[in-house]
């Protein structure tokens, strides 16, 4: 079975400051992951993808992930948090098979303080 | 400028009415899904395809149903909306072969008084 666990809903940052946020996986075959944010009333929209290249992956919006196996980890960071990086980001996990099923995480709401 | 589209936005209806959730894309994908989310949840599948004429039920039971006449067309029908069918519906499409990003559409919020 697939999952990705994302610790903690609700992560608040000051402006400037350093952005992590957190995503575990389990899967029982070598997975391929991905971010998306969804700003308030939008659909999703990906930040940035792991399909088995480069461990460290750079996205949109200054945002990275580093793969890290050992960890079953792909933690989501930004060097410096900018106010329109408040909104909800959600990882997922997928196999990478013929239905290309995703799993998704529970989600985790920024919140940039001025 | 190939997009995915959903209408309505926002649908506030009573119990009992029969409700379509328009979903279209044009970005030539053949694959497509429909997702349930709740605040706080993860998002859940509820239905998808794979081309025309072939749709499955996903992990989350639900009293709605699909169709897929046509490759960029894939609308959601719930017969008899009641309050529980209250909640947030994205459809997402992706392209052939793996693993491609899902690309999602703006949702539609739907509230069953």
């Amino acid at each position: 079975a697939q999952s990705v666990t994302q610790l903690g809903s609700h992560v608040s940052v000051s402006e400037g400051a350093l952005v992590l946020l957190r995503c575990n996986y389990s899967s029982s075959v070598p997975p391929y992951l991905f971010w998306y944010v969804q700003y308030p009333n939008q659909g999703l929209q990906l930040l940035l993808k792991y399909t088995s290249a480069a461990t460290l992956v750079k996205g949109i919006n200054g945002f990275e992930a580093e793969f890290k196996k050992s960890e079953t980890s792909f933690h989501l960071t930004k060097p410096s948090a900018h106010m329109s990086d408040a909104a909800e980001y959600f990882c997922a996990v997928t196999k990478g098979n013929t239905g290309n099923q995703f799993y998704f995480g529970t989600g985790t709401s920024l919140t940039v303080i001025p | 400028e190939a997009d995915i589209y959903q209408t309505p936005r926002y649908l506030v209806i009573g119990t009992g009415k029969k409700i379509t959730l328009e979903c279209s894309q044009t970005m030539g994908h053949d694959k497509m899904y429909w997702y349930q989310q709740d605040p706080g949840m993860e998002l859940h599948l509820i239905h998808y395809s794979y081309g025309v004429n072939s749709t499955e039920k996903g992990d989350l039971s639900s009293e709605s149903t699909v169709s897929r006449i046509r490759t960029e067309h894939f609308p959601l029908t719930l017969e008899s909306a009641r309050p529980s069918h209250t909640s947030q519906y994205l459809c997402a499409s992706s392209g052939f072969g793996g693993p491609f990003e899902q690309f999602f559409g703006p949702g539609t919020r739907l509230t069953v008084l």
